[in-house]
């Protein structure tokens, strides 16, 4: 157990839907990285935030967008979602911004229909 | 573009033998490599790290190798057991203004443990 957990585990929308991912860091980790695994694009960084804050962007699309709380738990929202957005979307977190020593959830496997 | 690839996407190796996973990196500005292991429905665990600045990194049962002459990284992993039945991910980690960016990873290797 990472420690890292992330809800839901499974997610069936319809296309055009909008859902939102929640990820509780690790017990004292600031930092929050969100990353997508497809079977053609593998595992690709989408956003990170740090204490609040946004701190880096990857290959986020506009409709996604994420916050990280003052409670450091963080969400990931889907908006107008496509069959191509179907995929396994991990949460990781690590102590400071350091992303070497992050540490991930099981993830939520989302499904497009 | 910058990207970090693996060359085989299957390994099997007979229990006890030693593994080798390989990976080819084009950034030569990266600050760390890591290697990550990917069980079935499993997040990614992370295994080890090194730093660009270094060749060789030991861990337990585990050896990274960087060779940034030709942008090469390997994972040897030592009397493989059923237990190291998973993918391999390398990644790369660059150090920017306050922190660092997301990894990037590469595509997987599926390592198999024959009995």
């Amino acid at each position: 157990d990472s420690g890292v957990t992330q809800t839901p585990k499974h997610l069936i929308t319809a296309t055009g839907q909008r859902v939102t991912l929640r990820c509780s860091p690790r017990s004292g980790d600031l930092s929050v990285y969100w990353y997508q695994q497809s079977l053609d694009q593998g595992l690709q960084f989408l956003i990170q935030y740090y204490n609040g804050e946004e701190r880096a962007k990857g290959n986020i699309l506009e409709r996604f967008s994420a916050q990280q709380f003052p409670d450091l738990h963080s969400e990931l929202n889907l908006s107008s979602l496509e069959l191509g957005d179907s995929a396994l979307y991990f949460c990781a977190s690590s102590a400071r911004g350091m992303n070497t020593e992050a540490f991930f959830g099981q993830g939520t496997r989302l499904t497009v229909v | 573009g910058e990207s970090v690839g693996l060359h085989l996407p299957t390994l099997s190796v007979q229990e006890g033998d030693n593994s080798i996973i390989n990976c080819a990196y084009s950034n030569s500005a990266s600050d760390y490599f890591i290697w990550y292991k990917q069980e079935s429905g499993k997040g990614p665990q992370f295994i080890i790290d090194i730093r660009s600045n270094m060749d060789k990194r030991q861990g337990q049962r585990v050896t990274v190798l960087l060779n940034k002459t030709v942008k090469h990284l390997s994972l040897q992993i030592a009397a493989t057991q059923p237990g190291d039945s998973a993918v391999y991910f390398c990644a790369e980690s660059r150090y920017s203004g306050g922190g660092a960016d997301g990894l990037t990873f590469g595509k997987g290797t599926h390592l198999i443990i024959q009995p």
